[in-house]
């Protein structure tokens, strides 16, 4: 159980272009969701907690008109980078806290594969 | 100083080996606490949640030390497929946020 899925899985674009991608929860309902970005042996950087129905959470120092997040629904949420450069090239990852915490998980979070963005 | 801090290591030991991680906590208010580890270019898998009691599943062994704000994993018996490296990680409610350490990379030779 508590798996997550990414879509896609890698994506190489050109400068300008936007890039949608989705992380789904496929065996539970999450509320919330977040994202994160991870840079070559660095930890990852929370972007982003994405809130179903309501309006993402942005950390400081990220773009909210960059980064369009939409929480539509309980198990699924799209991070949008909008106008795509070279420095946005990263590995985008989300994670999702299942609702009602299944049995014995607490509030563990689950991690989508991710998702490698070229930007060339 | 950082929410939460690891040895970034790496800890090269051979196999069978036991191998111990601290990782600390600047904020008392942080109220769960978990160990991933994460392969290269993958992404974080949870290895055990860390309970006020301390808990054990097989070779790994977690603990919390909430007066020195610390947790520790323990790995006994050190395997290959443990080559990884391995996240604390941190949740305080009130922000409902997930603190990361830098991560602790861990190498077991044959």
């Amino acid at each position: 159980g508590a798996v997550v899925s990414q879509h896609p899985s890698r994506v190489i674009c050109k400068s300008g272009t936007s890039v949608k991608i989705e992380c789904r929860s496929l065996d539970f309902q999450a509320t919330t969701m977040f994202w994160y970005r991870q840079f070559p042996k660095k930890s990852l950087m929370l972007m982003a907690t994405s809130n179903e129905g309501s309006k993402a959470t942005y950390e400081q120092g990220v773009e909210k008109d960059k980064f369009l997040i939409n929480h539509a629904s309980l198990t699924l949420s799209t991070l949008t980078v909008t106008s795509a450069h070279p420095e946005d090239s990263s590995f985008y990852i989300c994670s999702a806290i299942p609702f009602p915490p299944s049995s014995g998980s607490g509030n563990e979070q689950f991690f989508g594969p991710g998702t490698r963005l070229t930007v060339l | 100083r950082k929410e939460v801090e690891q040895d970034p290591g790496p800890f090269n030991v051979p196999e069978g080996a036991t191998v111990a991680f601290n990782c600390t906590y600047s904020n008392s208010a942080s109220q769960s606490f978990f160990w991933y580890r994460q392969d290269c270019r993958k992404e974080p898998k949870l290895l055990m949640s860390v309970y006020s009691s301390g808990n054990e599943d097989g070779r790994f062994t977690a603990q919390l030390n909430r007066a020195s704000q610390y947790i520790s994993l323990l790995i006994r018996d050190s395997k290959l497929s443990d080559s990884a490296t391995y996240l604390c990680v941190v949740l305080r409610y009130n922000f409902n946020k997930f603190y990361f350490g830098s991560g602790t990379k861990l190498n077991v030779k044959p």
